[in-house]
């Protein structure tokens, strides 16, 4: 089955501690984006990616990083996560930019 | 960057036909316009997508004005599993894949 798979669904950590968010797709989509979803804000860009090795900024960066060592795997990375990084975070994948996106369920964070 | 404008709400009855409109008066030329809608505690479905012509899918049509200046979404028979959140956004090549989702419109249906 075509699908974008993230993990964990709901992570809780605390303040400062290292976490790393999973993405993976099946579908050898080019593009891959995360995306932030906050009550009042809406979807927000974090970082997206065109292709392997190539990653760029989206709307609202900082304090996150990204890789993109394999065509399927984006995985997202908080070094010193705060407490306003508590939010629902979205994994996103398209065969190119002008394609259609194909989302993953979500991962519910909460930094205490 | 290329910004939508949607309502923030809309309410239909079910089993009748829903027009759901979308400005985006600053769209390029390359600009596609992609519509899709979030059920509560899921993540964003696609729904329909199109660069001039008027589209059709087995979710929705799509009709794009002939100055592209705006678009309509169009669900034939509204069901409650249509009640969601749709987001009308602009995806193009020359913005590098940077993408701006605006509130999204909030459909309620009722029985």
């Amino acid at each position: 089955e075509a699908q974008v798979t993230q993990n964990p669904r709901y992570l809780i950590t605390v303040t400062g501690k290292k976490l790393t968010v999973t993405c993976s797709q099946n579908m050898n989509h080019e593009y891959m984006s995360w995306y932030r979803q906050d009550p009042g804000l809406g979807l927000r860009q974090i970082y997206y990616s065109m292709n392997v090795e190539v990653t760029d900024k989206g709307d609202v960066p900082e304090g996150y990083k990204v890789s993109r060592k394999e065509k399927r795997n984006f995985p997202l990375i908080l070094e010193s996560p705060s407490p306003n990084q508590t939010s629902l975070y979205f994994c996103a994948s398209s065969l190119a930019v002008r394609e259609k996106l194909f989302f993953g369920s979500g991962t519910q964070l909460s930094v205490l | 960057d290329a910004k939508t404008t949607q309502p923030n709400s809309m309410e239909s009855n079910e089993e009748e036909p829903v027009h759901l409109p979308c400005n985006h008066s600053t769209i390029s030329g390359t600009d596609y316009i992609h519509w899709y809608r979030q059920l509560p505690s899921q993540g964003p479905e696609y729904v329909i997508h199109g660069l001039t012509s008027n589209v059709n899918n087995r979710m929705a049509s799509l009709a794009i004005a002939e100055d592209r200046k705006s678009s309509t979404l169009i669900l034939h028979r509204a069901t409650l599993r249509d009640a969601a959140v749709y987001y009308c956004i602009l995806r193009d090549d020359d913005q590098g894949g940077k993408l701006i989702f605006g509130q999204g419109t909030e459909l309620s249906v009722k029985p």
